[in-house]
């Protein structure tokens, strides 16, 4: 199992430039999620989604847009970049769908954007 | 804003001794997680506490909970070298939400 992959690692954006990050799993999980890094503000969550073709808005999802039209994968657009969006982008994904839940969340590598 | 507040925000030890960082959080939980991030690398799930545990054990870590103070300690034994990385916590809310929400995270050095 590959687990959790993220498409780009790494990614340099103009301002006003669009782009479309990848997240795919193949743990046949139920939930997905985005989330940014940046320095001394740990993870925060910006949209999720529970199940193929539903997506929800997390803590800061101003400026994004996602899309989970199949279950493995989960996208996560910019389409007008911002310096403010310059961070790292984790994907995960969580609950395997059985009837003891497992909270934990599997990771991807990231995703290191900049934007100039 | 955050749930999850970690402290210290940044530990040095040396190998061998244990390392101890808190996390608090400010609404009612079903569960908090700790989770390690190795620099640059994504992160990975360390153990799960439900609400209504009081400490758990894997390994060489230990947790605890106090929902009456709404915190959580991560412990640490024998630490090594390997250990070095950051520590987050991250609560799951009551109420069936399926999102968590994770904390600033302590950085922890493990000096040979």
């Amino acid at each position: 199992n590959a687990g959790v992959t993220q498409t780009p690692k790494f990614r340099v954006l103009k301002t006003g430039q669009s782009m479309t990050l990848l997240c795919a799993q193949d743990m046949n999980h139920e939930y997905m999620y985005w989330y940014r890094q940046d320095p001394g503000m740990g993870l925060r969550l910006i949209h999720y989604s529970v199940g193929e073709g539903t997506t929800a808005k997390g803590e800061v999802p101003d400026g994004y847009n996602v899309s989970r039209l199949k279950k493995q994968n989960f996208l996560l657009g910019l389409e007008s970049a911002a310096p403010s969006q310059t961070s790292v982008y984790f994907c995960a994904s969580s609950y395997p769908g059985t009837s003891q839940p497992s909270y934990e969340q599997y990771f991807g590598p990231g995703t290191r954007l900049t934007v100039t | 804003s955050q749930q999850g507040e970690e402290d210290p925000q940044a530990l040095s030890i040396q190998e061998g001794e244990n390392a101890t960082m808190n996390c608090s959080y400010k609404t009612s939980i079903n569960n908090l997680q700790w989770y390690r991030q190795n620099s640059g690398r994504g992160l990975v799930h360390l153990i799960l506490i439900r609400s209504n545990e009081r400490e758990k054990h894997s390994g060489r870590l230990r947790v605890t909970l106090d929902t009456s103070k709404k915190s959580s300690s991560l412990l640490i034994t024998a630490s090594r070298a390997a250990d070095t990385a950051s520590y987050f916590c991250a609560t799951r809310p009551s109420g069936g939400y399926q999102k968590v929400t994770f904390g600033t995270g302590t950085k922890l050095q493990v000096i040979p």
